[in-house]
């Protein structure tokens, strides 16, 4: 079946430092790829999401690449700030009418000043 | 506009006894998905209502039920509740091919 496989957290930066969060899924046909965030204590936030591939998502200073040859979707920051903690999501939807959003277990993301 | 609403945000329940948790979407959203999330299993589908109908379902004992009603709004009902039904219950409401609208989710502390 489809799944998705995120680098294990946490991942602890300084501040201004470059980030990326590996992601790699797999699945049949086309799916639609997302990101989301989760802040303490709260739900999830769509960060960014691509539908084909070579789509570019971006949002917020975030980016990631719908990369159809390495089933990849790698969250990239240049320059992180004390505000991006949180834990990410990567996750996927095949485009098929209700099927369901598939997420990776998360990574946890710890910047300091 | 307003964003998904699920109500309520805690609840402490005994072992056996039963709850049900609900949740409004996205005015126009007709899609309502819903997920399990727990530190160990992590996010999981429970199942997803479109058009008051079930559409899809998680791999989740009967115990898990779920309903939709004529104006989307949508509730979930567990019963006999198990100490291993502690979590976060997250609601999703979408648009059909668009991407998905979560809620802040109810904490349920099962004891």
């Amino acid at each position: 079946g489809d799944s998705v496989t995120q680098m294990e957290g946490p991942v602890t930066l300084s501040e201004e430092a470059f980030l990326t969060i590996n992601c790699t899924y797999t699945a049949t046909g086309y799916p639609s790829l997302f990101w989301y965030v989760q802040y303490p204590g709260e739900g999830l936030q769509l960060l960014l999401k691509a539908t084909k591939a070579d789509d570019k998502g971006s949002n917020k200073g975030f980016e990631a690449t719908y990369r159809k040859e390495t089933t990849s979707f790698h969250l990239e920051k240049g320059s992180v700030q004390v505000s991006d903690s949180a834990v990410y999501f990567c996750a996927l939807k095949a485009n098929q009418a209700g099927t369901a959003l598939i997420f990776g277990k998360g990574t946890t993301l710890s910047v300091s000043s | 506009k307003a964003g998904v609403t699920q109500t309520p945000r805690y609840l402490i329940k005994t072992r056996g006894q039963q709850v049900t948790l609900s949740c409004s979407p996205i005015s126009g959203h007709r899609s309502v998905s819903w997920y399990q999330q727990t530190p160990g299993q992590g996010l999981q589908f429970l199942f997803e209502y479109f058009s008051e109908t079930q559409r899809n379902k998680g791999n989740f004992p009967g115990r898990f039920s779920g309903r939709q009603f004529s104006n989307s709004r949508s509730e979930m009902n567990v019963s006999t509740l198990e100490l291993g039904d502690s979590a976060l219950y997250l609601c999703a409401s979408s648009l059909e091919g668009d991407g998905y609208t979560f809620g802040s989710g109810t904490r349920l502390t099962v004891v």
